[in-house]
């Protein structure tokens, strides 16, 4: 078994502040995913990242910046924080390769508010 | 690109009684598969079924899903609901690549 790590469990932020979110897995999966969880908006891909060193959009990467400089850790940075912005962040993990069914792994989560 | 539509954001049921989450999806890829997740309350999401054969009945934990390529369907259903069913749940869809598109989400309420 393995685990995803999200650090930090709770954040709160300024407007306009840079902020960054950590995950750490030791599944050795390849490819490590972020996601945004909003109520009635189900989740949201931002950044996805097949192996070490790649990057690659999801749906919502504007306002977004991602880093895989390790297989095992994906950080993501939010470069201007939304006043009163309120949101749940989820790093996920999979084996890559023949994607097919493989499942995805997620971390606890990361929530998010800005003052 | 890819679409998941979960029509119901909230469903209450009844301790005993059948439940259905419905799931319908758009997309242009011939090769998919289909994901439910599951994730209960301060949880992580968890996988809970996943398919990619059209028309085979998929099982676990109680409930099932069957792949409907002909109707763009994979709705979830269990004939007897449980207390512990309740949690937020979550259709996705894959197409070839590593990308997975979730739907809205479904918060399952199971009352006494």
């Amino acid at each position: 078994g393995g685990i995803i790590t999200q650090t930090p469990k709770f954040l709160i932020g300024q407007e306009g502040q840079k902020l960054t979110l950590k995950c750490q897995q030791n599944f050795n999966h390849d490819t490590m995913y972020w996601y945004r969880q909003d109520s009635g908006k189900g989740l949201r891909l931002i950044y996805y990242s097949i192996t070490e060193n790649d990057l690659q959009k999801g749906d919502l990467s504007e306002g977004y910046d991602a880093s895989r400089e390790k297989k095992s850790s994906f950080s993501l940075t939010v470069t201007s924080a939304q006043k009163n912005e309120m949101a749940v962040f989820l790093c996920a993990s999979s084996i890559g390769g023949d994607w097919g069914q493989n499942t995805l792994y997620f971390g606890a989560g990361t929530r998010l508010s800005v003052l | 690109g890819d679409s998941v539509t979960q029509t119901e954001g909230l469903v209450t049921v009844t301790e005993g009684l059948p439940v259905k989450l419905n799931c319908t999806y758009q997309t242009t890829y011939l090769t998919i598969a289909f994901f439910w997740y599951v994730q209960y309350l301060n949880e992580a999401p968890q996988v809970l079924l996943k398919s990619s054969t059209d028309n085979k009945r998929t099982e676990h934990q109680g409930f099932h899903a069957t792949l409907h390529k002909s109707s763009s369907s994979f709705h979830l259903q269990k004939s007897s609901a449980q207390l512990s069913d309740s949690a937020l749940y979550y259709c996705a869809l894959r197409n070839a690549g590593a990308k997975l598109t979730f739907g809205g989400g479904t918060r399952l309420t199971v009352r006494p």
